[in-house]
């Protein structure tokens, strides 16, 4: 799978856009990149996920640059709720270990007042 | 409502003893995994299951056993052979289909402390 480098913290204004950043240089064509997010002591929440296009829900929006070597996640109008650790994932659409995930270290997000 | 329950939120054992943690989803998924999180790091995987009455060994499989004898269902037992059990477990479910791009769900996850 491919690697993905995140900045290891953020801080962001309550109301304001989060933006956050997600390197996947080695990216290849068949790889899906995933956001989940994990606030202390919960479990991993999913949050969005694509491969070419530029995607948005009722969380997010995920915008993949047109080389795909990187992404951002983008919470529009973040909140305290939003405080969390935000994992970027790459997976292949069939992988091994049933489609398993590896999660690194993230970035922790602080939304503050 | 849907979703993944793991059960108990917190469980204390003496060491060498086995103990075996929940997992149920009423999400009709196929695919159930269950992974371990240590403080400051990520998720390993433990064990999977994409099939009733099958499972496959993840990374780290030793000192623990799964069954799967239900669809929902997806228990995983903490044997006294597993060196260092202390650790936070999160159970996950995903739906199966022929795009395979369909994303893991989890539960809130069970914290085991050896005493």
């Amino acid at each position: 799978d491919a690697k993905t480098t995140q900045p290891p913290s953020m801080d962001c204004a309550e109301g304001r856009a989060a933006n956050l950043p997600c390197n996947h240089s080695t990216i290849s064509g068949n790889e899906y990149v995933y956001w989940y997010r994990q606030i202390h002591s919960q479990g991993p929440q999913y949050i969005i996920h694509g491969l070419k296009n530029n995607e948005t829900n009722e969380m997010a929006s995920l915008i993949i640059t047109e080389d795909r070597k990187s992404s951002t996640l983008i919470l529009p109008h973040a909140t305290l709720r939003d405080t969390a650790v935000y994992y970027c994932i790459v997976r292949p659409r069939i992988s091994g270990g049933g489609n398993k995930l590896t999660f690194g270290t993230g970035t922790q997000l602080k939304v503050e007042l | 409502d849907g979703g993944i329950t793991q059960s108990p939120k917190y469980l204390f054992r003496k060491e060498g003893q086995n103990v075996t943690l929940s997992c149920e989803q009423n999400l009709n998924h196929d695919a159930m995994y269950w992974y371990r999180q240590d403080p400051g790091q990520g998720l390993r995987l433990i064990y999977y299951s994409q099939i009733v009455n099958d499972f496959q060994k993840g990374d780290i499989a030793e000192g623990y056993s799964v069954s799967r004898e239900k669809k929902e269902s997806f228990p995983l037992t903490v044997t006294s052979a597993q060196k260092n059990p202390t650790a936070f477990y999160l159970c996950a479910s995903r739906r199966q289909d022929a795009n395979s791009n369909q994303p893991q769900h989890f539960g809130d996850g069970t914290r085991l402390s050896i005493l």
